[in-house]
């Protein structure tokens, strides 16, 4: 059963560095991880994908282990306005199907 | 703009009386999906269409309904709501089902 799993909540520091990982036992060998923001009282939004190794935008990095069964978001130097919950998509129903699962959301709180 | 839209946005009702709740997207993508959110559960899939008339089951589908017969409109119907649909719903879109997903802005629902 495919299943992704990530911590509920974490807290952290202004200036730090926050790392959330994700796991999904079930990826497919064609299946991209992809990471989303949600602010309160709007829709989730993209912040990164990748598919092995290491990925870095503007805003975060992803390392994916060659197993691909897990996947971690690294938020460098963090800021209040990065408090927000964050969604890993790693995965899909059983099968060749179009079902996406999401992991359950991890709530990120920075503190002054 | 490129967006997803969902109306209403906010809807109280009562036990057993049928809505609908719209969803558009103007970004000519073939993939659309419904989710409801909830605290500690996260995102789960209601429903998702990967084109015209090709719609199935996300992992709760019971008690809504979709249709597909636009390619930027895929309506969630609840024929007969109750309370333990009381949620917060996301419609999303994408170029394809492991393509970056475009959510619209929520619509809160309260059934009495």
């Amino acid at each position: 059963l495919a299943k992704t799993t990530q911590p509920i909540s974490m807290d952290s520091y202004e200036g730090q560095e926050v790392n959330i990982t994700c796991s999904h036992n079930n990826i497919a060998t064609n299946d991209y991880i992809t990471w989303y923001q949600q602010f309160p009282s709007q829709g989730p939004r993209f912040i990164i994908q990748g598919y092995k190794t290491k990925v870095t935008n503007e805003v975060a990095s992803l390392f994916i282990p060659a197993d691909r069964k897990s996947s971690t978001l690294s938020l460098p130097r963090v800021s209040l306005s990065d408090t927000a919950v964050y969604y890993c998509l790693g995965g899909r129903g059983s099968g060749n199907t179009g079902k996406l699962i999401f992991g359950q959301g991890t709530t990120l709180q920075v503190k002054p | 703009e490129a967006q997803v839209t969902q109306n209403p946005r906010y809807l109280i009702t009562v036990t057993g009386k049928k809505l609908t709740v719209t969803c558009s997207q103007n970004m000519n993508h073939e993939y659309m999906s419904w989710y409801r959110q909830d605290p500690g559960l996260g995102l789960r899939q209601i429903y998702y269409s990967m084109n015209v008339e090709v719609t199935d089951k996300g992992d709760v589908p019971e008690g809504y309904k979709v249709s597909r017969k636009e390619k930027r409109n895929f309506p969630l119907i609840l024929e007969s709501p109750s309370p333990n649909q009381t949620s917060l719903y996301f419609c999303a879109s994408s170029k394809s089902h492991s393509n970056t997903q475009y959510f619209g802005p929520g619509t809160r629902l309260l059934v009495l």
